[in-house]
C-alpha cells in the first residue's frame, strides 16, 4: 500500500496570507494525487485531484504542484472560509490511501 | 447537484450484522465505480471497498475482507455494504463516494459496543 505523509498536521494563519501544506508518498504514484476540504457538518469537498487540475468550483487562490512522490497544495490570500482541515489523498492505485490531515485555523 | 444519502448505521453489539446503504441522485450512477470509507474516532481515514460501475469486480481491504460485503442496485441508484462479524474497531464513521475521486456523502456513524 502507498503511504501517504501529510504535514504539517496543524497550521495556523490570518486571512490574507498564503499557507502550503505537504503530502508525500512512500512510491510514485504519477500525478494522482487529490486535495479534500473537511469542514463541520459539510461533506467532504474535492478540491484538486491529478495533481493539479481544480475541482469545477474551486476557487483560484488554490494551486496544486507536484508529481512522483512529493505534492503541495497552496492556499494564496487566505479567505475566512478557507479554515477547514485538509486532507491528500492519491487514486493512483487500490488501496486509496489518505494523508492524516493539515487542521488549517485562524492565528 | 450531486448527493449521497448514506444511512443505516446505529449502535451494535460485538459479532451482530449492520446493512449500510448510500443513495445517489445528480449524476448517471450506474456509469460509476462506487466506494466506502471510513474513519474511526481520531483516526485517518481508510478505504474499505469498491464496486466496479457493473458490479463486476469487487475489491476490499484487508481489514474487512471475509466480513463485509458491497453490492449495489443501479435500478434504484444504491449502494450497500453489508458488515458481518462487527468489532469494535469497526466504530467508525461510514462514508459512500464516488469514483477515484470526487463526491461523498455526509457520512453515517456505526459504533460497535457492549
Amino acid at each position: 500500500d502507498v503511504q501517504m505523509t501529510q504535514s504539517p498536521s496543524y497550521l495556523a494563519a490570518s486571512p490574507g496570507e498564503s499557507v502550503s501544506i505537504s503530502c508525500k508518498a512512500s512510491k510514485s504514484i504519477n500525478t494522482y494525487l487529490a486535495w479534500y476540504q473537511e469542514k463541520p457538518g459539510k461533506t467532504n469537498k474535492l478540491l484538486i485531484y491529478s495533481g493539479s487540475t481544480l475541482q469545477s468550483g474551486t476557487p483560484s487562490r488554490f494551486s496544486g504542484s507536484g508529481s512522483g512522490t512529493d505534492f503541495t497544495l497552496t492556499i494564496r490570500s487566505l479567505e475566512p472560509e478557507d479554515f477547514a482541515v485538509y486532507y491528500c489523498q492519491q487514486h493512483n492505485e487500490y488501496p486509496l490511501t489518505f494523508g492524516s490531515g493539515t487542521k488549517l485555523e485562524i492565528k | 447537484e450531486v448527493q449521497l444519502v448514506e444511512s443505516g448505521g446505529g449502535l451494535v453489539q460485538p459479532g451482530s450484522s449492520l446493512k449500510l446503504s448510500c443513495v445517489a441522485s445528480g449524476f448517471t450512477f450506474s456509469n460509476y465505480g462506487m466506494n466506502w470509507i471510513r474513519q474511526a474516532p481520531k483516526k485517518g481515514l481508510e478505504w474499505i471497498a469498491l464496486i466496479y460501475y457493473d458490479s463486476s469486480n469487487k475489491y476490499y481491504a484487508d481489514s474487512v475482507k471475509g466480513r463485509f460485503t458491497i453490492s449495489r442496485d443501479n435500478s434504484k441508484n444504491t449502494l450497500y455494504l453489508e458488515m458481518n462479524s462487527l468489532r469494535s474497531e469497526d466504530t467508525a464513521m461510514y462514508y459512500c463516494a464516488k469514483g477515484r475521486t470526487g463526491d461523498w456523502g455526509q457520512g453515517v456513524m456505526v459504533t460497535v459496543s457492549s
